[in-house]
């Protein structure tokens, strides 16, 4: 199966600033089949972006992401107090579907 | 409006066996697979298996292989999740998800509330 990296596992930054999260793949994910996900304490995950870069709906445009083969990134720029979260990757380009380990994204 | 409500947290004792619903509503039901994901205290996120609900085609994690059976009532629009032999490795929060299809490229755009399972003597 394919093996999801997350970098770094904690990043602290203040509101305003911009934060990069980094996605590694063990083997080249097809169709860039690769999504991010928002997870808040005690909620399930939300649908940030899919298919690599696009913008899931009512998700602001200060969420982006890119990559292709095997190193994918999100980017926050502007960061809001609701920023403040778990990032959790997720490849569905080859089974079984696997998750990053996160990165969990805390107000310096 | 797409929701996905699941059952209450439950306690089980080791070799048990647990059965979580998802309801699903504000869609087509039978258009989207729904997949089972579970999340154990500090670990990753975790694909447990999915079911078409139109034809009932299933697939599992191997790891889970032989403990775990996904179902679906198209009629009442809700999924099933039994896992049996639960050992204290099986405590979770359980997800469901719906699959977006190829239009979100197989992304899960809508996830139910979790149900906690304590697995403990």
């Amino acid at each position: 199966e394919i093996v999801l990296t997350q970098s770094p596992g904690t990043l602290s930054l203040s509101p305003g600033d911009s934060a990069s999260l980094s996605c590694r793949a063990s083997q080249t994910i097809s169709g860039n089949y690769v999504a991010w996900y928002q997870q808040m304490p005690g909620q399930a995950p939300r649908l940030l972006i899919y298919g690599a870069s696009n913008r899931a709906t009512g998700i602001p445009d200060r969420f982006s992401g890119s990559g292709s083969g095997t190193d994918f990134t999100l980017i926050v720029s502007r960061l809001e107090p609701e920023d403040f979260a778990v990032y959790h990757c997720h490849q569905y380009g080859a089974s079984p579907p696997t998750f990053g380990q996160g990165t969990k994204l805390e107000i310096k | 409006q797409v929701h996905l409500v699941q059952s209450g947290a439950d306690v089980k004792k080791p070799g048990a066996s647990v059965k979580l619903s998802c309801k699903a509503s504000g869609y087509a039901f039978t258009k989207y697979a729904l997949h089972w994901v579970r999340q154990a205290p500090g670990q990753r996120l975790e694909w447990m298996g999915w079911i078409i609900p139109d034809s009932g085609d299933r697939k599992y994690s191997e790891t889970l292989q032989g403990r775990i059976t996904i179902t679906r009532d198209t009629s009442s629009t809700t999924l099933y999740m039994e896992l049996h032999s639960l050992t204290s490795e099986d405590t979770a929060i359980y997800y469901c998800a719906r699959e977006g299809g190829y239009m979100y490229r197989y992304s899960f755009d809508f996830w139910g509330q979790g149900t906690l399972v304590t697995v403990s003597s």
